[in-house]
């Protein structure tokens, strides 16, 4: 099956800093999904984004699909951006393969 | 448009009892997908369902685990004969399968404690 490797796996900020998330993927996708989990476990939707780029207020993505990876940019870091950030994709039929995250703590 | 919603948030049980766990789609979300999320781990894909159909289970499904759709509205998932290893966040998703934008919206998830 598709692999999914996400990096880094631990990142610590202090508030207002900038960071970058990868996730590589060893196959074709049609879908891709970048997700946060916060604290109670809930996985809240940030982006679906097979190909290019998108934003959303302090965050953006982009899915380059041909070099198979995308990145999930965070700029101006606040404490509750704080959580783990999971890439999910999708290759054929409807199943979502996750990666391991990324946990991210942002300090004050 | 209330979300996907799970019930109960938490169950403790003992080891060999029977649980079940249910999940309300949102409205006229077509698809229903549960996931097993253990500590460190990202989520992993149990099975999936259009409206009532079960289309696909994966090998993490044992036997012991059987998941219902009966009015492609709601879905139930039973867990028999419970062991430690079951031990688990267990996630609910829905989505409108629209093959432009197919999004998978996630629910709270029950968390499982066998002891």
């Amino acid at each position: 099956g598709i692999q999914v490797e996400q990096s880094p796996p631990d990142l610590i900020l202090q508030e207002g800093a900038n960071s970058t998330l990868r996730c590589n993927f060893s196959d074709s996708v049609n879908n891709l999904q970048w997700f946060h989990q916060n604290p109670w476990g809930q996985l809240i939707n940030l982006f679906y984004i097979p190909s290019g780029t998108k934003q959303n207020g302090r965050l953006s993505a982009t899915t380059v699909a041909t070099e198979r990876y995308s990145l999930l940019y965070i700029s101006s870091s606040q404490t509750t951006d704080s959580g783990v950030y999971f890439c999910a994709v999708e290759t054929s039929g409807s199943r979502l393969t996750f990666g391991e995250g990324t946990q991210l703590t942002v300090n004050p | 448009d209330t979300g996907v919603s799970q019930n109960p948030r938490h169950k403790i049980t003992k080891r060999g009892q029977n649980v079940t766990f249910r999940c309300d789609p949102i409205s006229e979300h077509n698809r229903l997908y549960w996931y097993r999320q253990t500590l460190g781990q990202g989520p992993e894909f149990l099975t999936y369902f259009q409206n009532e159909a079960q289309l696909e289970k994966s090998r993490l499904l044992s036997d012991r685990f059987s998941a219902e759709r009966p009015k492609g509205s709601f879905s139930t998932l039973e867990i028999q004969r419970t062991e430690q290893g079951d031990s688990a966040m267990y996630l609910c998703a829905s989505s409108p399968w629209d093959r432009v934008t197919d999004t998978q919206y996630f629910g709270p998830g029950t968390r499982l404690t066998v002891l």
